[in-house]
């Protein structure tokens, strides 16, 4: 069965350098989505992209957040200046071409230490 | 008011028992309704995806939406420790996933 791919699995990173994290999304899937966890809460929506542009962003994607989707397989996210309340699990979810009202699936996530 | 409310558990059952986790939601405004499964150190698992009031069986899986009552429901029959996991129920939002806290569930043997 088709899956969404994260990496790497774990990230440690010093505060305030720069992280990419990457997904490969579902072939034939076209919306593409980040969430975070961080530990003990909720899944927490950080933006949505379709269409190579970004179509929803929550309040936690500030300007130290962006994303991209460099060629025809990769979606990455980018955070410029890690902060220590960064640490979390990112999740990457992509749904299919039919329209964003379908089920999204989610890779096993990468998680982001920062020290 | 929190947009989705879920009971964080733990639930602990003995195997064969029928589990019920449920969700409140506030915003009418969600159509679609989702559960997925997540394993420790693992992204959310799709299990049900549902629309419209009523109910989706899928296996020994069965989603139940209230629309009325703002209230959706999973049930898990004959379950198996297999089936240790958290539950996360998800209201989609246009373009992104409203989660509940997720239900910790344990079911021993």
């Amino acid at each position: 069965e088709p899956e969404v791919t994260q990496t790497p699995s774990h990230q440690v990173t010093q505060m305030g350098q720069e992280v990419i994290l990457r997904c490969v999304p579902i072939s034939n899937h076209l919306y593409f989505y980040w969430y975070r966890q961080i530990l003990g809460q909720k899944v927490e929506f950080l933006v949505s992209f379709y269409n190579n542009e970004i179509s929803e962003k929550s309040e936690i994607f500030d300007d130290q957040f962006s994303v991209e989707r460099p060629d025809g397989s990769n979606f990455t996210l980018k955070i410029r200046s890690t902060k220590l309340e960064d640490s979390a699990m990112y999740f990457c979810a992509s749904s299919s071409p039919r329209g964003s009202n379908q089920p999204q699936h989610f890779g096993d996530g990468t998680r982001l230490s920062i020290l | 008011q929190k947009e989705v409310e879920q009971d964080p558990g733990p639930l602990s059952v003995p195997e064969g028992a029928i589990v019920s986790l449920n969700c409140t939601y506030s915003n009418s405004a969600f159509q679609y309704f989702m559960w997925y499964r997540q394993y420790s150190r693992k992204g959310p698992e799709l299990l049900m995806y549902t629309y419209s009031s009523g109910n989706k069986e899928d296996g020994r899986f069965t989603a139940q939406v209230d629309k009325s009552s703002k209230y959706i429901s999973l049930f898990i029959r004959d379950s198996q420790p297999s089936d240790s996991a958290t539950y996360l129920c998800a209201m989609d939002s246009s373009y992104k996933l409203i989660f509940g806290s997720g239900t910790r569930l344990l079911v021993r043997p």
